[in-house]
Parts: C-alpha cells; structure tokens; sequence
C-alpha cells in the first residue's frame, strides 16, 4: 500500500519568514496530494491541493510543489504569521477505495511573533 | 462547502462499556465514509472505510468485532466501539468525499472519547 513520509515533524520559524514542508510517497498511481492544516482539537481543514498533471499551484501566501518522478510534493508557506501555527499534513490519493487518503505524520509549525 | 457533523463531540465512558459515534453529511450523499483515529501528537490512522449498504472494509490491525461500522444510509455512518477499555481513548474523525468524481475529503469535527 501508500507509504507516505513528511519532514520535519517540527518547524519553528519567525513571523516573516518562510516554511517549507516535505512529502514523499511511494505508490506511483496516486494521483492526488491535499495539504492540510489542523488545529489543536479541531478537525483538518484542507488548505491547498494538487493533482498529477499539474506541477506547482498557488493560493495567496501558500504555494505546493509536485515531482511525480522523484514522488515528493512541498507545501511552502511564505511570510508567515503567528496564526499559521498549527499542525500540517501532507496526504495521497490514488482516487481507488473511495478516494482514500494516506497521511503523512505531520508537522508542528510554530511562527514566532 | 459541503458539512460533515460528529456526535457526540465528546464523551467519557467507563471500562467495559460501548459506545457509539455518528458520522453525518448533512448537504450531500455519501456512499463511502472513513474513520480515522488521531492520538495525541500524531496523526489520522485510517481504522476502516464504511460503505453503504455493504459490510465496512478494515485496515490491518484494526479488530471489525470491536470496531462496529454501520452505514445504514447515503448521508449516515456509526462506529461504535464496543467493551472500550483506557487504550481506546483518542480522537474519532470521520470523512467523506462529496462524489465518486471528487477527491476532495470533508472531515467532521471528531470525537473525543475517553475510557475511564
């Protein structure tokens, strides 16, 4: 099955700066890669998402990269600010079982002020 | 955007009991639900996928006697964990996709339950 891997579990960044968060997968049939952002408590709300035939999107301040060939998408976040903290995840899709996701470990990205 | 609700948002049960959670799409038909566990500082393990009108399909490890799913309906799904024990405590998060053609998951806002 889907093996995905993120890095790093944790980021800690100033407000301002950038982050930049990694995934690799495993099953070269998936086909979709959502990103996720999840509060303490709360449920994952999705923040941007790629499909296999598109390289690089774009919403605003947040931006993720695919290479199917290497199998890794990047979620980067630029000028970050305190009310980006949260936990991240990356996730694949091969569109089979439902569109079932497989989920990387996470990241705690924390921005200080 | 299209809602998923959980209920109950939280609950405490004591040692042996059972305990059922909800999964609902209240603006859109779902024929297939998944329930993910979450323990803290970790992330969403997928237990099982629930179908409608047919038996769930579970993931490695997980045990179905334990872990009921009934999904009696295209907008409702129930996981109920049965003779819930302390490890059984962590945070319930159900999903859906709105169609067969979207990728696109919608999570419910997950249930905290936790096994005295």
């Amino acid at each position: 099955g889907e093996n995905v891997e993120q890095h790093p579990s944790t980021l800690s960044v100033q407000e301002g700066d950038s982050a930049v968060i990694k995934c690799t997968y495993s099953d070269s049939a998936s086909n979709y890669f959502p990103w996720y952002k999840q509060e303490l408590g709360k449920r994952p709300q999705l923040i941007i998402d790629i499909r296999s035939n598109v390289g690089e999107k774009k919403d605003q301040r947040i931006a993720v990269t695919l290479n199917k060939t290497a199998k890794h998408f990047s979620l980067h976040i630029t000028e970050t600010q305190p009310e980006d903290s949260a936990v991240y995840f990356c996730a694949a899709s091969t569109g089979n079982a439902g569109n079932m996701l497989t989920f990387g470990g996470g990241t705690r990205l924390m921005v200080k002020p | 955007g299209a809602v998923v609700s959980q209920h109950p948002s939280r609950v405490i049960c004591k040692s042996g009991t059972s305990v059922k959670i909800e999964c609902r799409s209240l603006d859109f038909q779902a024929t297939t639900m998944f329930w993910y566990r979450q323990f803290p500082k970790q992330s969403l393990m997928l237990m099982a996928t629930s179908n409608e009108g047919s038996k769930a399909t579970y993931e490695q490890g997980v045990e179905k006697d334990k872990f009921l799913i009934n999904h009696a309906s295209l907008t409702l799904s129930t996981l109920t964990v049965t003779s819930a024990h302390p490890e059984d405590s962590s945070f319930y998060i159900c999903s859906a996709p709105t169609s067969g053609l979207s990728y696109e998951q919608y999570f419910g806002p997950g249930t905290r339950l936790t096994v005295t």
